[in-house]
């Protein structure tokens, strides 16, 4: 899989959206750009994930660039339990027959404040 | 999206026993699990792959004979670490993928405490 870049840490104020860069300048074609955060001490959560276009759902939304070489994740409306770890990943397209691991990096500390 | 529980959510135990840690799919059959673990203050780090019926397949540096894994049905599987000792100490989370998406979904996580 893809390694993927993000900044260590972000702050971002309560209200305000907070937008989550990635780096994955080595993506391949098929390879899919899925996000995840992690609150303390609990398991990872799913954000979203795409392929080429734009996503959004109720949580977030996801936009790639046309070259697929980095990503922003965008929390429209931050709040306090937004507060967490971010994780950009890159994987192999489902169904392959690979394996379907998720290779985790160190993420974005994303701290929202008052 | 699936919905993962883990069983105990913490448990503390003395070296040299053994912990058996359960991952239940409550919504889905899978065929595949994950196992991860995360020290303090790191990343996730996948373990192994458990699949229903047969042998699990661990990464590079994971002991297959200190860490057994058992996917004895769609919806059920377990991780027994064996021996523990304290340097086993971490937070182990399993994850299971659904449908065509193959998204995966995490449990909460088993915070394990080796004295």
């Amino acid at each position: 899989d893809a390694k993927t870049t993000q900044p260590t840490s972000m702050d971002c104020a309560e209200g305000r959206a907070a937008n989550l860069p990635c780096n994955h300048s080595t993506i391949s074609g098929n390879e899919y750009v899925y996000w995840y955060r992690q609150i303390h001490s609990q398991g990872p959560q799913y954000i979203i994930h795409g392929l080429k276009n734009n996503e959004t759902n109720e949580m977030a939304s996801l936009i790639i660039t046309e070259d697929r070489k980095s990503s922003t994740l965008i929390l429209p409306h931050a709040t306090l339990r937004d507060t967490a770890v971010y994780y950009c990943i890159v994987r192999a397209p489902p169904n392959t027959g690979t394996a379907s691991k998720l290779t985790f990096g160190t993420g974005t500390r994303l701290q929202v404040t008052l | 999206g699936a919905v993962v529980s883990q069983h105990p959510s913490w448990v503390i135990c003395k070296s040299g026993t053994s912990v058996k840690i359960e991952c239940r799919s409550l919504d889905f059959q899978a065929t595949t699990m994950f196992w991860y673990r995360q020290f303090p203050k790191q990343s996730l780090m996948l373990m192994a792959t458990s699949n229903e019926g047969s042998k699990a397949t661990y990464e590079q540096g994971v002991e297959k004979d200190k860490f057994l894994i058992n996917h004895a049905s769609l919806t059920l599987s377990t991780l027994t670490v064996t021996s523990a000792h304290p340097e086993d100490s971490s937070f182990y989370i399993c994850s299971q993928g659904t449908g065509n998406t193959d998204t995966q979904y995490f449990g909460p996580g088993t915070r394990l405490t080796v004295l």
